[in-house]
């Protein structure tokens, strides 16, 4: 079965240094990865996606992710974080089983990025 | 949040009652979806729509219902089965092209 985890509920880290949240993942085949955001009382915003290619990912917000199939993750980094980056984030795999209509969420990771 | 909208933006029931929460969007995608989110537990499926006059249950499907008319307007009902409603519903597309889901605002549902 497919599945994301997102170790950390929480990262804090201090304005201008380098940020990592974590995922990883499990799914049969070849995956599709996803990181979105969420702002307080907002719905999810699309970050970035990894379907083939380059295993680094250059998204929205000068977030990128990295690929790395032999230890199925797919961290999300930024060099260097912004007050304004704190937010709810969330990884997701596309379930290619039936179509590939149905998208799996973790659990979510809050960023908390101090001034 | 895309060309999706979603109302209300707060929505308050009475137990007992069945709510209707609107989804529209003008994205002209076909696949539509209703996330439940909780804290932190994620966004969990609730129906899903591939197409028009066509809708499948999620993982937690129990105590709520669907229709797909249009392929615009995706309403979900809460009804009076679901036992613990108060929860943060967001609807989404997803674009077949990109493979990119785009979100709308979310209704948040609380019973009284």
């Amino acid at each position: 079965a497919q599945s994301v985890a997102q170790p950390e509920d929480q990262v804090n880290v201090a304005e201008g240094n380098p940020l990592t949240v974590k995922c990883t993942y499990s799914v049969s085949g070849n995956p599709y990865l996803f990181w979105y955001v969420q702002y307080p009382n907002r719905g999810l915003q699309f970050l970035l996606k990894y379907i083939t290619g380059d295993n680094l990912v250059k998204g929205s917000y000068g977030f990128e992710a990295e690929f790395n199939k032999s230890q199925t993750s797919f961290h999300l980094k930024k060099p260097s974080a912004l007050v304004s980056d704190s937010a709810l984030y969330f990884c997701a795999v596309r379930d290619m089983s039936g179509g590939g209509f149905k998208t799996i969420f973790g659990a979510g990771t809050r960023l908390f990025v101090k001034a | 949040d895309g060309g999706i909208t979603q109302s209300p933006k707060y929505l308050f029931r009475k137990e007992g009652q069945n709510v209707t929460l609107s989804c529209e969007q003008n994205l002209n995608h076909d696949a539509m979806y209703w996330y439940r989110q909780d804290p932190g537990q994620g966004l969990r499926l609730i129906y899903y729509s591939q197409i028009v006059n066509d809708f499948q249950k999620g993982d937690i499907a129990e105590g709520y219902s669907v229709s797909r008319e249009k392929k615009e307007s995706f309403p979900l009902t809460v009804t009076s089965a679901q036992k613990n409603p108060t929860a943060f519903y967001l609807c989404a597309s997803i674009d077949r092209g990109t493979d990119t889901q785009y979100f709308g605002p979310g209704t948040r549902l609380t019973v009284l």
